[in-house]
């Protein structure tokens, strides 16, 4: 069973197209996770979510609209997609932020290719 | 967030030990040390982490120095599946959970 799990694994779209990517977990996780690998592999935190709430929102255009309709799944949407959003899009989970104090590790996805033409 | 700082690349022969280091002058009192690694075309993987004693798990073991300023993920047999980028990174207790990822480590891997 893979533990958190993205869908598509490839998305090849236009620019000013709306696009949204998929994101599960069955580790029973109240914290999930979206980062951004750019093309110079450069990772960087989107958004974290925790029980359903937002947590962290850095700095992301509001185009990047993250949903979480329950513990298990954190989707990310995106509006009116632009050249630099290509990129490849990790989600992650851990047991609980508020918790761990610091020793809480993360699980990610296999990572969604987003490329914007 | 305190910061880290690692070698760029690291080569190693299979079957050999690696020692990859890790520079966090600035580490606070309650950070603690974690590392994961980027296999090509995967996401990111934990692989361990440590406050001030020495870890071992299945993967790896961590060494911290003793002022903690400094630490050393050390893979006893490196195999050609251990080719990957290492990130360390400093998790503290009051963080938002976020890892907070630098250029890392990419760590090659001979036959």
């Amino acid at each position: 069973d893979t533990a958190v799990s993205q869908t598509p694994k490839y998305l090849v779209t236009q620019m000013g197209n709306d696009k949204s990517i998929k994101c599960e977990q069955n580790l029973g996780h109240d914290t999930m996770y979206w980062y951004k690998q750019d093309s110079k592999k450069f990772l960087k935190i989107m958004f974290s979510y925790n029980n359903k709430e937002l947590i962290i929102n850095e700095t992301v255009p509001n185009r990047f609209s993250p949903k979480s309709p329950d513990k298990a799944h954190l989707n990310l949407h995106i509006n009116s997609l632009e050249l630099g959003d290509s990129a490849v899009y990790f989600c992650a989970s851990s047991q609980d932020l508020w918790v761990s104090g610091g020793t809480d590790t993360q699980y990610f996805g296999p990572g969604t290719r987003l490329t914007v033409l | 967030d305190a910061k880290t700082t690692q070698p760029n690349s690291m080569e190693s022969n299979e079957e050999e030990p690696v020692h990859l280091p890790c520079n966090h002058s600035t580490i606070s009192g309650t950070d603690y040390i974690h590392w994961y690694r980027q296999l090509p075309s995967q996401g990111p993987e934990y692989v361990i982490h440590g406050l001030t004693s020495n870890v071992n798990n299945r993967m790896a073991s961590l060494a911290i120095a003793e002022d903690r300023k400094s630490s050393t993920l050390i893979l006893h047999r490196a195999t050609l599946r251990d080719a990957a980028v290492y990130y360390c990174i400093l998790r503290g207790s009051s963080n938002t959970g976020k890892l907070i990822f630098g250029q890392g480590t990419t760590l090659q891997v001979k036959p």
